[in-house]
């Protein structure tokens, strides 16, 4: 069974920092493509930025370029979002996501965790 | 505003049929085939219905299918059932610098 479990959300000031992690099980997880997708409270899904399977390619959404970087560990089965310059506006739940085809981006998300929530506010 | 245009809200009875509307432009929908819709239920993760503009995923009932003419995909959901009623997204890969666009959603209503 796929899991995807997201941790590391807080409540932190405009301007702080802070690292999403996501834990994945149940697929070969260095065969993927993985993106990180967020949605506002009350509000609909944006996608934020995806890492190739082996970590050589890398995009963002414009909203966060220059400020967040997706990174991933295959020996952990683990990816990452450092999150720097936070501004009120990526106040979120952080979802992480699968995507749907091995190796090759399809850029559809077949998979998603539970999400963390994390609040820019001082 | 989102890139993709989605009516808010649609409703219909059980036993119905609605189709929910996903406008873009050729530099996303109208120009790939790399179209996929989302349904999610309040407090729950997104799940995904349609990829590739018609395909569904193993275990999707086959009363949701997809289609697109030019710039607009569109979501079809036949023999309406309570557990229908959730939020559905359109997304697309987009020839943009942002990759991959979502719709506004849709808000379904299962009178």
């Amino acid at each position: 069974e796929v899991q995807l479990v997201e941790s590391g959300g807080v409540v932190v000031q405009p301007g702080g920092s802070l690292r999403l992690s996501c834990a994945a099980s149940g697929f070969t997880f260095d065969d993927y493509t993985m993106h990180w997708v967020r949605q506002a409270p009350g509000k609909g899904l944006e996608w934020v930025s995806l890492i190739s399977w082996d970590g050589g390619s890398t995009y963002y959404a414009d909203s966060v370029k220059g400020r967040f970087t997706i990174s991933r560990d295959n020996s952990k089965n683990s990816l990452y979002l450092q999150m720097n310059s936070l501004r009120t506006e990526d106040t979120a739940l952080y979802y992480c996501a699968k995507d749907h085809n091995p190796v090759k981006t399809r850029y559809y998300f077949d998979y998603w965790g539970q999400g963390t929530l994390v609040t820019v506010s001082s | 505003q989102s890139a993709l245009t989605q009516p808010a809200s649609v409703s219909g009875s059980p036993g119905q049929s609605i189709t929910i509307s996903c406008t873009g432009t050729s530099s996303d929908v109208g120009g790939y085939n790399y179209v996929s819709w989302y349904q999610q239920h309040p407090g729950k993760a997104p799940k995904l219905m349609i990829y590739e503009v018609s395909n569904r995923p193993s275990g999707v009932s086959n009363r949701f299918s997809g289609s697109k003419s030019g710039n607009t995909a569109s979501l079809t959901i036949s023999g309406l059932q309570a557990e229908d009623e959730a939020d559905y997204y359109c997304s697309s890969y987009t020839s943009s610098s942002t990759y991959v666009v979502f719709g506004g959603g849709t808000k379904l209503t299962v009178l």
